[in-house]
């Protein structure tokens, strides 16, 4: 089956720097690469997602690059908030037509400071 | 669009007992998945239903995990017996219907809490 790694665990960056956050999958036929926000006591809130006849999305400050090759898959988030400190999840899944099963990260906590 | 919703959102309960979740999709999703989330960890796939049919398992889900979504609408995911190791978050998501359509989106979740 698919397996996620995702790089780092935790991640601390100044309000308005750049935060990256990686991952890595390990079937080739995976064609579907959602990233989700969860914070405390919540559930995983969809952010961005790419499909992999893409190579790159963007919405507003967040960024997603795909690398079909390399298997891996990275989320860029410019111009850091307060508000964007949570916990970040990669998954990956083999879109069928008719259902998506998410793999998921482990997982990145994000802290933004002042 | 109200959003998934779960209930309840938290339930303690001792081991051996049973405990029955409920999981209301997006008025007209029709397809439905459960989730579990450990502590420090990316949720793992538990099962999924197209309308009322039960399309896939995971191993994660033993004999003692039961669900059902009777009327294609909401879902109930029951644990019989339960254990410590059930302690978890279990996460319900839906997503429209459609061809081409898989963005999962997820409701709050119901913490279980296995004493």
């Amino acid at each position: 089956g698919e397996n996620v790694e995702q790089h780092p665990s935790t991640l601390s960056v100044q309000e308005g720097d750049s935060a990256v956050i990686k991952c890595t999958y390990s079937d080739s036929a995976s064609n579907y690469f959602p990233w989700y926000k969860q914070e405390l006591g919540k559930g995983p809130q969809l952010i961005i997602d790419i499909r992999s006849n893409v190579g790159e999305k963007k919405d507003q400050r967040i960024a997603v690059t795909l690398n079909k090759t390399a298997k891996h898959f990275s989320l860029h988030i410019t111009e850091t908030q307060p508000e964007d400190s949570a916990v970040y999840f990669c998954a990956a899944s083999l879109f069928t037509g008719t259902a998506s099963k998410l793999t998921f990260g482990t997982g990145t906590r994000l802290q933004v400071t002042l | 669009d109200t959003g998934v919703s779960q209930n309840p959102r938290h339930k303690i309960t001792k081991r051996g007992q049973n405990v029955t979740f409920r999981c209301d999709p997006i008025s007209e999703h029709n397809r439905l998945y459960w989730y579990r989330q450990t502590l420090g960890q990316g949720p793992e796939f538990l099962t999924y239903f197209q309308n009322e049919a039960q399309l896939e398992k995971s191993r994660l889900l033993s004999d003692r995990f039961s669900a059902e979504r009777p009327k294609g609408s909401f879902s109930t995911l029951e644990i019989q017996r339960t254990e410590q190791g059930d302690s978890a978050m279990y996460l319900c998501a839906s997503t429209p219907r459609g061809w081409g359509t898989d963005t999962q989106y997820f409701g709050p979740g119901t913490r279980l809490t296995v004493l």
